[in-house]
């Protein structure tokens, strides 16, 4: 039973066009949420994150929104850079657990 | 700041043998986790630890796996016997408070 989705499993973009990146969860218990990226043969970084009480996020290039309605949260990458291209995870905390979801490989073009 | 420091970093090992990983978190992360990730998906919880306790470990296989957190800091968490499924990418990760994880980089383990 799959509490974080992430249902594309890659998202290809153009370099300086916007990334986003969509998550849903089932959970309404879950506080907090995070998203994460990944290169090859690292661990996941931190990004970037929103609590349950607000509804938007923004740190530089990157932005989370939150749809609490729909459990939908999305990040988007305004403008992509080669560099970002990773797999990106979305993660909800619950009593500080930290559950994942399947991540999406985002590849931006030059 | 060290990251999280992990070892080894690839291990290739025949069914039913035994394997270990090794954690060392940042420096004063009292809370430590192990996860497990299988390709395509993201990471899994194994067990969570506050200073030497294990505070979470549900998810942990317990006829397989143990682990340990001696003295509060370094961990290792271990199979035996390992089985062909357990061919993955075992994750440590340390926080300070909150809910940001760091996470070393991860030992990828081969069961042939």
């Amino acid at each position: 039973d799959q509490q974080v989705k992430q249902n594309s499993p890659s998202l290809s973009v153009q370099e300086g066009r916007i990334s986003i990146l969509n998550c849903d969860y089932t959970n309404s218990m879950f506080d907090y949420f995070l998203w994460y990226k990944k290169y090859p043969a690292e661990g996941p970084t931190f990004l970037i994150s929103i609590s349950s009480i607000k509804d938007k996020n923004e740190d530089g290039r990157f932005t989370v929104f939150l749809n609490k309605s729909a459990k939908h949260l999305s990040l988007h990458i305004v403008p992509s850079q080669p560099g970002d291209s990773a797999v990106y995870f979305c993660a909800a905390t619950e009593g500080g657990k930290l559950i994942f979801g399947q991540g999406t490989e985002l590849s931006v073009k030059p | 700041e060290a990251g999280v420091v992990q070892s080894p970093r690839y291990k290739i090992i025949e069914k039913k043998q035994p394997v270990a990983f090794w954690c060392n978190p940042i420096s004063g992360h009292n809370t430590l986790y192990w996860y497990l990730q299988n390709l395509g998906q993201g990471p899994e919880l194994l067990i969570r630890y506050e200073n030497e306790e294990a505070v979470d470990d549900s998810q942990l296989p317990k006829d397989r796996f143990s682990a340990e957190r001696l003295k509060g800091v370094d961990s290792t968490l271990k199979i035996q016997p390992a089985e062909l499924g357990d061919s993955a990418v075992y994750l440590c990760a340390s926080s300070l408070q909150g809910n940001e994880q760091f996470f070393g980089p991860g030992t990828r383990l081969t069961v042939l």
